[in-house]
């Protein structure tokens, strides 16, 4: 069974501050992880994928297959950062109904 | 990408009643997902609709209670039946896309947010 656990329900850090967004994963088979992001009064939408090893909006997630981890992070948070943000695998090779984490709302203060 | 159109977007409904939600895509897609939200929780699937065949239920939802129609590659409802105060949730129609990997990105609706009082 696959799972996604993200431990911290809110996080709430300054502008300019640092963020660190917990995922952890379990997964038999060789994983695809995304992280998706709900800002205020707009639908989910993806925020960036493993497989890309893209920069987007400054945030980044490296996958870590030894810790099974697919933590989020940006240097220098904004206030236009603040949302919803969810973890989410899917199985590669076809089995790919994604799982969510309950995810974690990130909260900057000016 | 997958545009989805998802409708009502909110309504509040009397408990015992019945409320059926529209997911239209704007492109063909084998399955679609429905999936509630719940304040705190992760996003929870519901079911699995595809074309021609009847939906797949996740553990702990059943077909009385959200029926599922799937009459085409583009258009989905789900109707959350005899609702109670419980069923108030956040309901997302989503559909996935393939990368460029072999894997998938999941679209959404914009949601149908349902108080039952």
């Amino acid at each position: 069974a696959q799972r996604v656990t993200q431990p911290e329900k809110l996080l709430s850090v300054f502008k300019g501050a640092p963020v660190e967004l917990k995922c952890n994963y379990s997964y038999s088979g060789s994983p695809e992880l995304f992280w998706y992001v709900q800002y205020s009064r707009q639908r989910l939408q993806l925020l960036l994928r493993h497989i890309s090893r893209e920069s987007i909006k400054g945030f980044t997630a490296d996958l870590n297959k030894g810790e099974t981890s697919f933590h989020l992070k940006k240097p220098f948070a904004q206030e236009e950062d603040s949302a919803m943000y969810y973890c989410a695998l899917s199985g590669s090779g076809g089995s790919y109904i994604p799982t969510f984490g309950r995810g974690t709302s990130l909260i900057v203060h000016p | 990408s997958a545009v989805i159109s998802q409708k009502p977007s909110r309504d509040i409904c009397q408990r015992g009643t019945s409320l059926t939600i529209q997911c239209q895509v704007d492109s063909q897609v084998t399955m679609m997902f429905w999936y509630r939200q719940q304040p705190g929780q992760s996003l929870t699937l519901i079911a699995t609709a595809n074309q021609g065949s009847e939906a797949t239920y996740e553990s702990g939802f059943v077909i009385d209670k959200f029926p599922i129609s799937r009459p085409n590659l583009t258009f989905s409802t789900l109707t959350v039946s005899n609702m109670s105060p419980e069923d108030s949730s956040i309901y997302l129609c989503s559909v996935d896309e393939l990368t460029d990997r072999g894997g998938t990105e999941a679209f959404f609706g914009q949601g149908t947010r349902l108080t039952v009082v």
